[in-house]
């Protein structure tokens, strides 16, 4: 089963920074956070990911709670391209454990 | 760098056909694995072979099966085609499967329809 809680969908208007939560409330100490997205018919395309600190790639910025327990997924300024279904899964560093994917936040951008 | 690359890209069999699927990894990467995603369960984990090695299964029945090549192309198959196998098949690489980042990159995947 999936270890990870998100919304089943979000709406943003476009232009507007758009903030995806994920709860994680049973992560273990050496569990990263990692986000993918998967726009309609293709494959997911990963996009950030984080142990503990706050992470900023050119695609978002990652938020992870002091108690690591939950998320926020942040896209600064979201194009209609930025509507996706997005995952948020735990992982294990240095694994060969996979992901498990829950059902993920279907994210609508708005003109 | 050419991407991950899946053929065919779409499929259609009736049961109790078998099928086989291909996958090209990005070059240079080791790991490969399978997923199927349908609108009821989602994504779901099937198996991942890295060095000619299935190295992680998920829990499928038998009638799915794979290999990987020296070249790290892998092939999976099914046999015994069922309603239920309707789906879209992703395949996934990345260098080892065991870095922290774990990029893996998908491929457009397979649509398979079962009749």
């Amino acid at each position: 089963d999936a270890k990870t809680t998100q919304p089943p969908s979000m709406d943003c208007a476009e232009g507007r920074a758009a903030n995806l939560p994920c709860n994680h409330s049973t992560i273990s100490g050496n569990e990263y956070v990692y986000w993918y997205r998967q726009i309609h018919s293709q494959g997911p395309q990963y996009i950030i990911h984080g142990l503990k600190n706050n992470e900023t790639n050119e695609m978002a910025s990652l938020i992870i709670t002091e108690d690591r327990k939950s998320s926020t997924l942040i896209l600064p300024h979201a194009t209609l391209r930025d509507t996706a279904v997005y995952y948020c899964i735990v992982r294990v560093a240095f694994s060969n454990y996979q992901l498990i994917w829950g059902a993920g936040t279907k994210l609508i951008i708005k003109p | 760098k050419a991407g991950v690359t899946q053929t065919p890209r779409y499929l259609i069999k009736t049961r109790g056909q078998q099928v086989t699927l291909s996958c090209s990894p990005i070059s240079g990467h080791r790991s490969v694995s399978w997923y199927q995603q349908t609108p009821g369960q989602g994504l779901q984990f099937l198996f991942e072979y890295f060095s000619e090695t299935q190295r992680n299964k998920g829990n499928f029945p038998g009638r799915f099966s794979g290999r990987q090549f020296s070249n790290s192309r892998s092939e999976m198959n099914v046999s015994t085609l069922e309603l239920g196998d309707s789906a879209l098949y992703l395949c996934a690489s990345s260098m080892t499967g065991t870095s922290v980042r774990n990029e893996q990159f998908f491929g457009p995947g397979t649509r398979l329809t079962v009749l």
